[in-house]
């Protein structure tokens, strides 16, 4: 298995509204990411996990918290999101969180916030 | 700050031509370079990679790409492309200074469209 399953594949939002992003590889990675992707712009770092733990925060709002349960799951809340927070989430993982590492990708959600 | 720039948003071609995309970076110490491909509907996956040695590097299907360290570039060729590799073409960079940690930085893209 060398997929990095993301869900949902779609999510419509309000800004009041609390929802979360669900991420899952059973790989053996031990480093996760998110990447923020607005269309026709290039994938954003957001966080890294590495053993389990937030390594990379890159000055997230605090409306976006990530969570780490286990070494294969990776989940990303939102609350009190602004339209432009719409974008591709893309997750990523790999085998370590070194900058020589090939990181594999979901297929992402598409978060649309009214 | 570290920068990727791909300076060919779209590149139209006919099946059988030669393809290179331009890549350059803004970064000063050892970088790792990568090419990441998406195509029409599916996830990123990685084409190839350079971290040291031979600048040549070859990649999967056919791809291979250059590091000029002079240049600062990372160009990807292919000497004839198939209608199969139209997708989007992404220049990504992390620095290593030893560091445990990587952050990868994306370029914003070239989208490559073969017809056939």
């Amino acid at each position: 298995d060398t997929e990095v399953t993301q869900t949902p594949k779609h999510l419509v939002m309000g800004m009041t509204n609390k929802k979360s992003l669900k991420c899952e590889q059973h790989m053996g990675h031990r480093a996760m990411y998110w990447y923020k992707q607005k269309a026709k712009k290039p994938p954003e770092l957001m966080f890294v996990y590495s053993y389990e733990k937030l390594s990379i925060n890159e000055s997230v709002p605090s409306r976006f918290s990530p969570e780490c349960p286990n070494s294969s799951l990776l989940n990303l809340h939102l609350h009190a999101l602004q339209p432009e927070d719409s974008a591709l989430y893309l997750c990523a993982s790999s085998q370590e969180a070194g900058p020589n590492e090939k990181l594999f990708f979901g297929s992402g959600t598409q978060l649309s916030v009214l | 700050a570290q920068s990727v720039s791909q300076h060919n948003h779209h590149v139209i071609l006919s099946e059988a031509a030669s393809l290179e995309l331009g890549c350059n970076y803004s970064y000063g110490g050892t970088v790792n370079l990568f090419w990441y491909v998406q195509y029409p509907g599916q996830h990123l996956q990685l084409l190839l990679k350079y971290f040291s040695g031979d600048p040549l590097v070859k990649g999967i299907k056919g791809f291979e790409a250059e590091f000029i360290k002079s240049k600062f570039s990372f160009n990807l060729r292919k000497p004839s492309v198939q209608w199969s590799d139209t997708a989007e073409y992404f220049c990504a960079v992390t620095p290593d200074r030893g560091s445990t940690l990587g952050r990868l930085y994306f370029g914003r893209g070239t989208q490559l469209t073969v017809w056939p």
